[in-house]
């Protein structure tokens, strides 16, 4: 059983562009959080989505950041018109029932806006 | 809103002890967790503890919780090199969205 996988690792876009990081959950769960760490800070809660629902987005960014969670494939975060502060590790977590205490983190995807 | 702090910076000789601390000012805390930050990985959940207890151990690893002065404490017995890390504190009020420190840089000295 293949751990939480994410990718790309690392994904530069100039500004403006926009920046797609994907999150494959462990088999058999369907529950997905994300969290956005800006460079020497925590983690902070970004989005909690189960397959097709979005259950609470009270992190995200009110404008340029959605978050998916199809019925088939990974979640996606999608960032619109990237700029400078974007920059920084968003990992994913995925848990079998929502619980954190049974999530398990990937290893973040490092954006870097130029 | 809830906050959790922690020190940014311990270091400990090797075969010593380390303790990390953490307060959290959320109330209704219901689960406190501590993980642990390799460079360039991803986090990996050391332990957690329900806030109806004050103390777990697992092997080399004890939490201690002060639910009254809301302060959660890890200590690693005989630390060791392969312990250097970034140690992330984090609460959560019903084990789904997690709140975090900013972490504490543990570096083990030979």
């Amino acid at each position: 059983n293949a751990g939480v996988m994410q990718n790309p690792r690392h994904l530069v876009r100039r500004r403006g562009q926009e920046a797609r990081l994907r999150c494959s959950p462990m088999k058999g769960h369907s529950h997905v959080y994300w969290y956005r760490q800006l460079p020497e800070e925590g983690l902070k809660f970004m989005v909690y989505l189960q397959k097709e629902n979005i259950i609470d987005e009270s992190g995200m960014p009110k404008e340029r950041f959605s978050a998916e969670f199809p019925k088939e494939g990974p979640s996606i975060l999608r960032i619109q018109q990237v700029v400078r502060g974007d920059s920084a590790a968003y990992f994913c977590a995925s848990s079998p029932t929502g619980s954190s205490t049974e999530a398990f983190f990937g290893q973040g995807t490092r954006l870097t806006v130029v | 809103g809830e906050d959790v702090e922690q020190s940014l910076f311990l270091s400990v000789r090797e075969g010593d002890s380390s303790v990390i601390n953490c307060t959290y000012t959320d109330s209704s805390s219901t689960y406190l967790y501590w993980y642990k930050q390799e460079p360039g990985a991803g986090l990996q959940l050391l332990t957690y503890i329900f806030s109806n207890m004050d103390m777990k151990q697992d092997q080399r690893l004890t939490v201690l919780l002060n639910k009254k002065d809301k302060h959660l404490s890890l200590r690693i017995a005989d630390t060791q090199t392969g312990d250097s890390a970034i140690y992330f504190c984090a609460e959560s009020s019903h084990a789904r969205q997690l709140t975090f420190g900013s972490g504490t840089q543990l570096t083990v000295l030979p």
